[in-house]
């Protein structure tokens, strides 16, 4: 299984929009709507930010979202602000019953 | 509230085995698969497997199959995840992640906080 594909790094100035796309296969990305979305700080462990494409946990801000597009999930953060700056990794259930993430985004804002 | 607290740092030698353990607590253990992925110093994050401790039902990722072992011991909530054969390339920070739904596969959403394994002669 390969992994899902990211840009490896975007940047963006506080208050703009920024979206980090995620290229998968048929057998992933494209044939389920369980994408999510994990931001990691430096140091920390990953942290849940979007899971099934679009849903966001109750914690998570709103300025997060999450979609998709036959082979490609995005993730978008509007209004950006400094703490936004982070690694991004998306990842999709497969068609083997696993897991499957993609390379990772470092965002700087 | 949900915790996942690993063990501590392991060094180990090439050829060795290692085994990681990740205790949890604040919701029902049997109910959701345990998850294990690794990250290697400055790189991505890397599926390995999950567990089910339900049943002891495993699927573990291609490249570690043969090599890698999970396990729990539902009477302490406890879930193991052991190495074999490591090799250098086998440094890393190992995290344990429960799944989102019951019984679901797709999801990680509470993490440990990882267990940092090095492997050098």
């Amino acid at each position: 299984q390969s992994a899902l594909t990211q840009p490896a790094s975007v940047s963006g100035s506080p208050g703009q929009s920024i979206t980090i796309s995620c290229t998968g296969t048929d057998s992933d990305v494209g044939g389920y709507n369980y994408v999510s979305w994990y931001q990691q700080y430096p140091g920390k462990a990953p942290k849940l930010m979007i899971y099934d494409v679009s849903k966001r946990p109750s914690e998570v801000s709103n300025r997060f979202s999450g979609s998709k597009f036959d082979n490609t999930a995005s993730l978008t953060i509007s209004e950006l602000q400094a703490e936004d700056e982070a690694d991004y990794y998306c990842s999709s259930f497969t068609a083997s019953n696993t897991v499957v993430f993609g390379g990772g985004t470092k965002l700087t804002v | 509230q949900v915790q996942l607290v690993q063990s501590g740092a392991e060094v180990k030698k090439p050829g060795a085995s290692v085994k990681v353990s990740c205790k949890a607590s604040g919701y029902n253990f049997n109910g959701y698969y345990m998850h294990w992925v690794r990250q290697a110093p400055g790189q991505g994050l890397e599926w390995m497997g999950w567990f089910n401790p339900y049943n002891g039902g495993t699927n573990y990722a291609r490249r570690f199959q043969g090599r890698v072992t999970m396990t729990s011991d539902t009477s302490i909530t406890t879930a193991y995840m052991e190495l074999s054969s490591l090799r250098s390339d086998d440094t890393a920070v190992y995290y344990c992640a429960k799944s989102l739904e019951i019984f679901g596969v797709a999801t990680l959403d509470y993490w440990g906080q990882g267990t940092l394994v090095t492997v050098y002669s």
